[in-house]
């Protein structure tokens, strides 16, 4: 089973609109922790933002926040006020409490384009 | 801070021939984490380093690949005898503990063709 699941391959946004990108995740776990990364077409990996299993605020950062339903197992990442320099690959990735040395899952991605 | 250093950033290599991509982490990182990247398959986790030690090699696709992490501020991904389905963008990351918290660093990649 996957543990990271991206359901859209691809979005599109008008410049200065929100947008959500689906991540949900699949854990035994209690203890977990889930990232985004974003790779912009130059092909780094930028970390954006975090949140734990047992944090009870949604995490945010700047433009970006983490809307967080634990019972649901989703973890959607909001991007506020798109910028054209937006538009990139973004990837879900989790953690989990049991595994290891911290290796970390990731989904497929949704490629974001953000229209002017 | 330099952050994680990656060398080549590309190589193209024929068929049948060894490639070794290397990687140094960022220092005082304790673990290393090397991943591929394909259209198809996405990331997927080849092998992880903590404290130089392997920890899962699960990833690693066949016996044609191999990683060593000699020191704390080098590691090498070996392929040998490389294949056209190895082409990809292969990443090193690296780490400062375990925490859950505990963001991944990345390199910015090797692109690897095998012609």
């Amino acid at each position: 089973a996957q543990k990271i699941t991206q359901t859209q391959p691809g979005m599109f946004v008008q410049e200065k609109e929100a947008v959500t990108l689906d991540c949900t995740y699949d854990t035994s776990d209690q203890s977990y922790g889930l990232f985004w990364y974003k790779q912009p077409s130059s092909g780094e990996m930028i970390f954006l933002i975090y949140q734990g299993s047992y944090d009870e605020q949604n995490a945010t950062e700047g433009r970006y926040s983490l809307n967080f339903q634990k019972a649901r197992k989703s973890a959607n990442l909001v991007i506020s006020a798109s910028q054209l320099g937006d538009s990139a690959m973004y990837f879900c990735a989790m953690r989990e409490g049991s595994t290891s040395y911290g290796k970390l899952t990731f989904g497929q991605g949704t490629i974001l384009t953000v229209h002017p | 801070d330099a952050g994680v250093i990656q060398s080549p950033r590309h190589e193209v290599t024929e068929m049948g021939q060894e490639v070794t991509l290397r990687c140094k982490p960022i220092s005082g990182h304790n673990s290393l984490f090397w991943y591929r990247q394909t259209m198809m398959r996405g990331l997927e986790l080849l092998i992880y380093f903590n404290n130089n030690v392997p920890i899962d090699d699960s990833g690693m696709p066949e016996d044609r690949f191999s990683a060593k992490m000699p020191n704390a501020s080098f590691s090498t991904l070996k392929i040998q005898p490389s294949e056209p389905r190895d082409s990809a963008v292969y990443f090193c990351a690296s780490s400062l503990g375990i925490g859950m918290n505990t963001e991944a660093f990345f390199g910015q990649g090797t692109r690897l063709t095998v012609v």
